[in-house]
């Protein structure tokens, strides 16, 4: 009973390096998103997909890159690490469907930037 | 002005207590209102929906007031186990999709 599944949970990279969070359902969900939780900010929008193929900007993609190649996973990519980018990511997914309304979250990851 | 505001608290109650949580959204054309509780460290889970008739869990009470564009949660007979933050979430558009708008939330501590 896997659900939302993200890794790594822990990380630290230092400023320029490059890294992928991955992130994977296995409900079948068509919609998936990822977002950052800083303190004082409360959780904010990167990027979403509304299914395999298709990825939109949320309200704060900048330094970041998403791909969606199939239903079931979506990683998020940090291009070039800036200190700005030291929070907790957190992934998300849904279904289109009558419960569509219940996101499910993965349980974190928890990156600093030095 | 934020788009989902919430007192950030902290709250400390007795165990047993009734506490209540308020919250102010800005975009009238939002469709959807849930509470979500977010334990330290842990990821955000539903705690429940809000629907304009108001709704009820057990021992939480969540009301939505369209007019003044709020939305409350109170929390009855308080429980050790309920010390959590509490989240205010808006959701602009009907039907699925999960580009949800989050308040900063608001702590709650139940003490002995």
């Amino acid at each position: 009973n896997a659900g939302v599944t993200q890794t790594p949970k822990f990380q630290v990279l230092k400023t320029g390096q490059s890294m992928t969070l991955q992130c994977a359902q296995d409900m079948n969900h068509e919609y998936m998103s990822w977002y950052r939780q800083d303190p004082g900010m409360g959780l904010r929008l990167i990027h979403y997909s509304v299914g395999a193929g298709i990825t939109d900007q949320g309200e704060v993609p900048n330094g970041y890159n998403v791909s969606r190649s199939t239903t079931e996973d979506f990683p998020l990519r940090l291009l070039s690490a800036a200190p700005s980018q030291t929070s907790v990511y957190f992934c998300a997914s849904s279904s289109q469907g009558p419960s569509g309304n219940t996101i499910y979250f993965g349980e974190g990851s928890w990156l600093t930037v030095v | 002005r934020k788009e989902v505001e919430q007192d950030p608290g902290p709250f400390n109650v007795p165990e047993g207590a009734t506490v209540a949580f308020n919250c102010t959204y800005s975009n009238s054309a939002s469709q959807s209102f849930f509470w979500y509780r977010q334990d330290c460290r842990k990821e955000p889970k539903l705690l429940m929906s809000v629907y304009s008739s108001g709704n009820e869990d057990g021992r939480f009470t969540a009301q939505l007031n369209r007019a003044s564009q709020y939305i409350s949660l109170l929390i009855r007979d308080s429980k050790l186990s309920d010390s959590a933050t509490y989240l205010c979430v808006v959701k602009p558009f009907t039907g699925g999709g999960n580009k949800l708008t989050f308040g900063t939330g608001t702590q709650l501590k139940v003490e002995l």
